[in-house]
């Protein structure tokens, strides 16, 4: 069964590095997410991509991040100088967005970010 | 704002109960709910998805169902096992393309 896969599954930086994690979505899905969820806390949408471009983000999303996709397969999330409170799981999802009531979002196992 | 709560935080069963958990939301005019299991220091997995012309939804021993008038919705879990153990979160989209998730239901079925 297709599924999302995430690299790496733990990063560990030091404050102020850039960190790029890296997700494949399913392979027919047109919409990509990343999501974050701090330990002991809720998941929080962060930003959601079609067609290359950002078509939502949260205000969480603040410049220090940006996302991309390089090429047909992966997908990315930036985040360009890591502060003590990014520290968090970030999990990439995937959807076909068949229509807005049928828009089944597919999560990757996440990557553990901690920031020293 | 689309808010989304919870209720209980946790749950312990003993096998083969069946049980019953909670999901409110605070914008009516959603387009679906999303059940998701999440593993200790896993991933979150997709259960189910109520769309919002749907009152249920079923797979396997799980069933969801959806009440937009009211603003909840609720996960059955007939005759529950062990392996049943995680924590199950909900959520609704903010937005047609985002969601705003629950704090979840930690599940401890025991043997």
């Amino acid at each position: 069964e297709p599924e999302v896969t995430q690299t790496p599954s733990h990063q560990v930086t030091q404050m102020g590095q850039e960190v790029i994690l890296r997700c494949v979505p399913i392979s027919n899905h047109l919409y990509f997410y990343w999501y974050r969820q701090i330990l002991g806390q809720k998941v929080e949408f962060l930003v959601s991509f079609y067609n290359n471009e950002i078509s939502e983000k949260s205000e969480i999303f603040d410049d220090q991040f940006s996302v991309e996709r390089p090429d047909g397969s992966n997908f990315t999330l930036k985040i360009r100088s890591t502060k003590l409170e990014d520290s968090a799981m970030y999990f990439c999802a995937s959807s076909y967005l068949m229509s807005y009531s049928y828009n089944e979002q597919f999560f990757g196992p996440g990557t553990r970010l901690t920031v020293l | 704002k689309q808010e989304v709560t919870q209720i209980p935080a946790a749950l312990s069963v003993p096998e083969g109960e069946n049980l019953v958990l909670n999901c409110s939301f605070t914008d009516s005019a959603i387009y679906n709910l999303q059940w998701f299991r999440q593993d200790p220091g896993k991933g979150l997995t997709s259960l189910l998805l109520i769309q919002s012309s749907q009152r249920e939804q079923t797979s396997g021993r799980l069933n969801a169902s959806l009440d937009k008038s009211s603003g909840r919705s609720t996960l059955y879990i007939a005759a529950s096992q062990p392996g049943d153990s995680a924590t199950y979160l909900c959520a609704g989209p903010g937005s047609a393309r985002q969601l705003t998730f629950g704090s979840g239901t930690q599940l401890t079925v025991l043997p």
